[in-house]
């Protein structure tokens, strides 16, 4: 079965750059989708489609694909950006929706 | 404005059934497919499988399928998802999630907490 392997955290200090990596073998074919959860939260859709982001969504916020790895960049991060972040997609099949296994986003 | 309201809390036993509901507005029901996602505390988001509210077909997770029955009442716009044969690692918030022309799973509801204990 298809899988997205995110890094478990990453940590960065107020307004660094962070990035989060996802990757699978589906990648390639299918697009990808970022989501951000806060603790007791339902998920946010953050990134669409790779590399768009939702209306909404501030500019700090953004996608980009490389053959098997899409990345989440968080430019000038702030302290309300600390959570858990997702990335979504769908296996080879186009059948399933599968999720990497998150990664826990810390703000120093 | 699209929004998703699930059922309350529920507690139950092991080797019951618990339903839980997704009431949506704001769109029109049939559209998108309604997903289901659970979360165990502490871990990440585990897809379950949707519906196609439009003709009740439904795709399910190779873990969950002869375990998890999905249906939808286009009357109601509400769509349910029963889980069977409940085991303590059931407990886990259950969300439903549904799409917008830019992704499947755009709009999420709060998540229903379901706890199985004896």
């Amino acid at each position: 079965s298809s899988e997205l392997t995110q890094p478990p955290s990453v940590s960065v200090s107020p307004g660094q750059t962070a990035r989060i990596t996802c990757s699978g073998d589906t990648m390639p074919k299918q697009y990808a989708y970022w989501f951000q959860q806060k603790p007791g939260q339902a998920p946010v859709l953050v990134i669409y489609k790779d590399t768009q982001r939702p209306s909404g969504i501030p500019e700090r916020f953004s996608g980009s694909s490389s053959g098997t790895t899409v990345t989440l960049t968080i430019s000038g991060v702030q302290a309300e950006d600390e959570a858990d972040y997702y990335c979504q997609s769908t296996d080879t099949t186009v059948t399933y929706v599968i999720f990497g296994g998150g990664t826990k986003l810390t703000v120093l | 404005e699209v929004q998703l309201v699930q059922s309350g809390a529920e507690v139950k036993k092991p080797g019951t059934t618990v339903k839980i509901s997704c009431k949506v507005s704001g769109y029109t029901f049939s559209d998108h497919f309604m997903h289901w996602v659970r979360q165990a505390p502490g871990k990440g988001l585990e897809w379950m499988g949707l519906i196609d509210p439009e003709d009740g077909e439904t795709v399910y997770a190779e873990k969950f399928q002869g375990g998890v029955t999905i249906t939808a009442d286009t009357s109601a716009d509400t769509t349910y998802m029963e889980l069977s044969s409940l085991r303590s690692d059931d407990t886990a918030v259950y969300y439903c999630a549904t799409g917008s022309p830019v992704a499947s799973t755009a709009y999420w509801g709060q998540g229903t907490l379901v706890t199985v204990s004896s």
